[in-house]
């Protein structure tokens, strides 16, 4: 397919268990982005990754959370030790260097 | 102050009116300007970029005040099929985007 692809679409899982989370960006996309989006709340920015630069860390919220992107394409996200207040739509986008990003359809965790 | 602010919403209109979206930043720095739009349990997608000297597209209008800090969105003879949350956007220096909270839009019949 030519869009963003997220995987999987929706995860279930036990408070302090691990989860990973996987977006096949754009093909050619230099640049990559992880977004979570709680009930009812804006879009927080995570991660991002351009080209073979240092990621931006910046909006990780815990030391739990860490990604990589292998081969500058495909990403995936891990949340170790999860917590209920992970719960929430993770949604990844791709774009062309800083141009229009375009979003995946998200993965939505629920952490019980 | 928070980076992106919008009209809290929500907007509850009929078919036919015509409805503006308010929104603020506070990085003056920033450089690009977006309107996207998030149907219920979608993912967020671009509806259009703000440029500084506004633009038009189709029904809908985006206009960037830079000195204050201000973007906009009309939407004219609004259509049921507009009804979603819009989301304002503002490029981060870092290359994200930050994303307002999004006003929800209704049109009713």
């Amino acid at each position: 397919g030519a869009g963003v692809s997220q995987s999987p679409s929706n995860k279930v899982t036990e408070k302090g268990k691990d989860v990973e989370l996987r977006c096949d960006p754009i093909s050619g996309h230099t640049a990559l982005y992880w977004y979570r989006q709680s009930l009812g709340q804006g879009l927080e920015f995570l991660i991002y990754f351009q080209g073979n630069s240092a990621p931006d860390k910046s909006g990780l919220p815990s030391d739990r959370f860490s990604a990589e992107r292998t081969g500058g394409s495909v990403s995936t996200l891990t949340i170790q030790r999860t917590q209920q207040e992970d719960s929430a739509v993770y949604l990844c986008a791709s774009s062309l260097a800083k141009n229009i990003q375009y979003f995946g359809a998200g993965t939505r965790l629920s952490v019980l | 102050r928070k980076e992106v602010e919008q009209d809290p919403g929500p907007f509850n209109v009929p078919e036919g009116a015509t409805v503006a979206f308010n929104c603020t930043y506070s990085n003056s720095a920033s450089q690009s300007f977006f309107w996207y739009r998030q149907d219920c349990r979608k993912e967020p997608k671009l509806l259009m970029s703000v440029y500084s000297s506004g633009n038009e597209d189709g029904r809908f209008t985006a206009q960037l005040n830079r000195a204050s800090q201000y973007i906009s969105l009309l939407i004219r003879d609004s259509k049921l099929s507009d009804s979603a949350t819009y989301l304002c956007v503002v490029g981060g220096s870092q290359g994200n985007l930050i994303f307002g909270k999004g006003t929800k839009l209704s049109v009713k019949p």
